[in-house]
């Protein structure tokens, strides 16, 4: 069963325009979320998180909210940038856990089109 | 760069052979992972190593067997391996003893069984 899902395998959106990619989560212990940018033939790499006291994180281009009572996260991107093409992967953690376990969707891919 | 470096980026291994999957880590963190990343599948955890101790075995097969001698290092050893075992085998650290840190991922591992 999966706890984290990512449920668009896609998207496709014009330079400049603006990026949601969603995040739905099942286990109400999480507390605490990430989003991975991948690039091929590499590993992934933090983007921005955000812990459960929050909405709303923002960090230049990229802005996570954060809808607890849905069980529901977004990732914006914007102004979107060809260089931001890439598998975005969503990530969360309970962290009242023993370990640091992260649990990951299976990732969407955004292509942003010049 | 990521501070987390795998070796080899790509191997091929019979069904018989024996190989370790090595990963090393320049930035002082004391978590360190195993995930799998299967096609079209969401990023497993394999193991987890919270100061040199493992803490989390998820139901991996005995097959995969880790080794963390010190922080900064983490090897898994292969032994008669399927070829559904065929996978990038990612390797993670992060702060550890602290829940809300990121992870910070190696390049993997592309790993064929033939």
């Amino acid at each position: 069963d999966q706890q984290v899902k990512q449920n668009s395998p896609s998207l496709s959106v014009q330079e400049g325009r603006i990026s949601i990619l969603n995040c739905d989560y099942t286990n109400s212990m999480f507390d605490y979320f990430l989003w991975y940018k991948k690039y091929p033939a590499e590993g992934p790499t933090f983007l921005i998180s955000i812990s459960s006291i929050k909405d709303k994180n923002e960090d230049g281009r990229f802005t996570v909210f954060l809808n607890k009572s849905a069980k529901h996260l977004s990732l914006h991107i914007v102004p979107s940038q060809p260089g931001d093409s890439a598998v975005y992967f969503c990530a969360a953690r309970d962290t009242g856990g023993s370990n640091y376990k992260l649990t990951f969707g299976k990732g969407t891919l955004l292509t942003v089109n010049p | 760069e990521t501070g987390v470096t795998q070796t080899p980026r790509h191997l091929v291994m019979g069904m018989t052979n024996k190989k370790s999957l090595k990963c090393e880590q320049h930035l002082g963190h004391n978590a360190m992972y195993w995930y799998k990343q299967s096609a079209k599948k969401p990023l497993e955890l394999m193991f987890v190593y919270n100061f040199k101790e493992q803490t989390e075995n998820n139901s991996v097969p005995s097959r995969f067997s880790p080794e963390c001698p010190n922080s900064s290092h983490l090897f898994l050893h292969l032994h008669t391996l399927q070829p559904e075992d065929s996978a990038l085998y990612l390797c993670a650290s992060s702060r550890g003893g602290e829940m809300n840190t990121e992870a910070f991922f190696g390049q993997g591992t592309r790993l064929t069984v033939v």
